[in-house]
């Protein structure tokens, strides 16, 4: 079974400046979908970005990126320049590509707090 | 165009009453997914439906639990006999074909609290 695995529970950053967020996973297969999704404290789960592992370039969404390292198994978020209203919940997801199942496998989540 | 829409966003119910939950997709989606949230942890998997009928229920709980998505209507997840461990908060998510599940949008979701 696929497996995705955050292990920063708590990350906090200065406005402005860049951080990272990790994220592992453990799958067989050898196409799949990978995502970043926010949940602020309305709890709404907002699409960061998406990655597709059959892409070689690293997805990018105006100041987030990803870092996919797909032979390491890793899929990391960058953001830059924090802004206030970046602070939430980020949530690594994994998705099969082909057939079986369609479901979404979600990591633990990171909670993000952006310094003033 | 209406996102996907869930209600009640909050329901309370006594342990051994019945919740409901409903879900309705996105417009021209025919595809629902649903996830539960407990606190502090990622949503997890519940059950995969198409019009009329289930796909994937590997993650639903073998006993109380059960889902629909009827021709016409929103989603159901109704919960029997809820416990307080069924407290949690519950997603729907919908897509508009198999193929692109990948695009599956998310609904504000139901804060369910058993008391």
């Amino acid at each position: 079974a696929q497996t995705v695995t955050q292990s920063q529970p708590e990350m906090s950053v200065q406005e402005a400046e860049t951080v990272t967020l990790s994220c592992t996973y453990d799958t067989s297969e050898s196409d799949y979908y990978l995502f970043w999704y926010k949940q602020p404290p309305s709890r709404q789960m907002i699409l960061v970005i998406r990655q597709e592992a059959y892409k070689q370039q690293n997805a990018t969404e105006n100041r987030f990126s990803v870092n996919f390292q797909k032979a390491a198994k890793s899929f990391s978020l960058k953001i830059s320049d924090s802004q206030l209203g970046d602070a939430a919940m980020y949530f690594c997801a994994y998705r099969r590509s082909l057939g079986g199942a369609q479901k979404l496998v979600f990591g633990q989540g990171t909670r993000l707090t952006i310094n003033p | 165009n209406a996102g996907v829409m869930q209600n009640p966003r909050h329901l309370v119910r006594r342990r051994g009453q019945e919740a409901r939950l409903r879900c309705s997709p996105m417009k021209g989606h025919s595809h629902v997914y649903w996830y539960r949230q407990l606190p502090e942890e990622g949503l997890k998997f519940m059950v995969y439906l198409q019009k009329e009928n289930i796909i994937d229920e590997s993650g639903m709980p073998k006993e109380r639990f059960s889902a629909e998505f009827p021709k016409e209507g929103p989603s159901i997840l109704r919960i029997q006999q809820v416990v307080r461990g069924d407290s949690a908060a519950y997603f729907c998510a919908s897509s508009p074909r198999r193929d692109r599940a990948h695009e599956q949008y998310f609904g504000p979701g139901t804060r369910l609290t058993v008391t």
